[in-house]
């Protein structure tokens, strides 16, 4: 069976600091990949998605950026961090066709808190 | 682009009490449409899902929605809510058309209370 892995589940880190928040996916083959945002107040806000390897696509222009060194490797960076970065952060997944499908499956998220 | 409202942030209600939860969105082409719902301490779980044919759709636990094209609504309801619901609840779209992702409602907190 399908499953995600995705770490660590909270993290406090300084502003100016470097980010690197790291999702697995094992079971699976090509899946589509994404990175959700969940802010107070703000519901779930798309980042970043990927249909394959080194394929990100970007919704909003932020301070974050995205990765996907391995097909079921997908990796949420910044190189300095601001208050405003501050959430919970969902990793996704779904098989390739899971764009129309809608069926996303989601990890058990990061709580990060930059003070 | 697409955009999705849910303009309940909290909801309270008694058990056995009726549920409507609102969702509007935003786009002119042919939409998927999606409830996904998020326990206390549990991952977000697809809830139900409409893509074409009945309106109507039926999902788990008792939930149904009703896709009104007219209205570029998609509310949530059940007719006898449990204290088991509470939980919170997101109203999601895609393009029907392409390869889009999902983009979702800030989402509904849903308290229910004995």
């Amino acid at each position: 069976s399908q499953t995600i892995h995705q770490w660590p589940a909270t993290l406090v880190q300084p502003v100016g600091s470097p980010l690197s928040l790291e999702c697995t996916v094992e079971g699976t083959s090509n899946p589509n990949l994404y990175w959700y945002r969940q802010a107070a107040g703000r519901g779930l806000q798309l980042l970043f998605y990927s249909v394959g390897i080194g394929q990100i696509s970007s919704e909003v222009p932020q301070n974050l950026s995205a990765s996907r060194p391995q097909d079921r490797q997908f990796i949420l960076s910044s190189k300095k961090l601001l208050l405003s970065d501050s959430g919970f952060y969902l990793c996704a997944w779904s098989l390739p066709a899971g764009m129309l499908s809608g069926k996303l499956f989601f990890g058990s998220g990061t709580q990060l808190s930059v003070l | 682009a697409q955009s999705v409202s849910q303009h309940n942030h909290h909801v309270i209600l008694s058990e056995a009490a009726s549920l409507e939860l609102g969702c509007n969105y935003s786009y002119g082409g042919t939409v998927n449409l999606f409830w996904y719902v998020q326990y206390p301490g549990q991952h977000l779980q697809l809830l139900l899902k409409y893509f074409s044919g009945d309106p109507l759709v039926k999902g788990i636990k008792g939930f149904e929605a009703e896709f009104i094209k007219s209205k570029f609504s998609f509310n949530l309801r059940k007719p006898s809510v449990q204290w088991s619901d509470t939980a919170e609840y997101f109203c999601a779209v895609n393009s029907n058309s392409g390869n889009t992702p999902l983009v979702f409602g800030k989402g509904t907190r849903l308290s229910v209370i004995a």
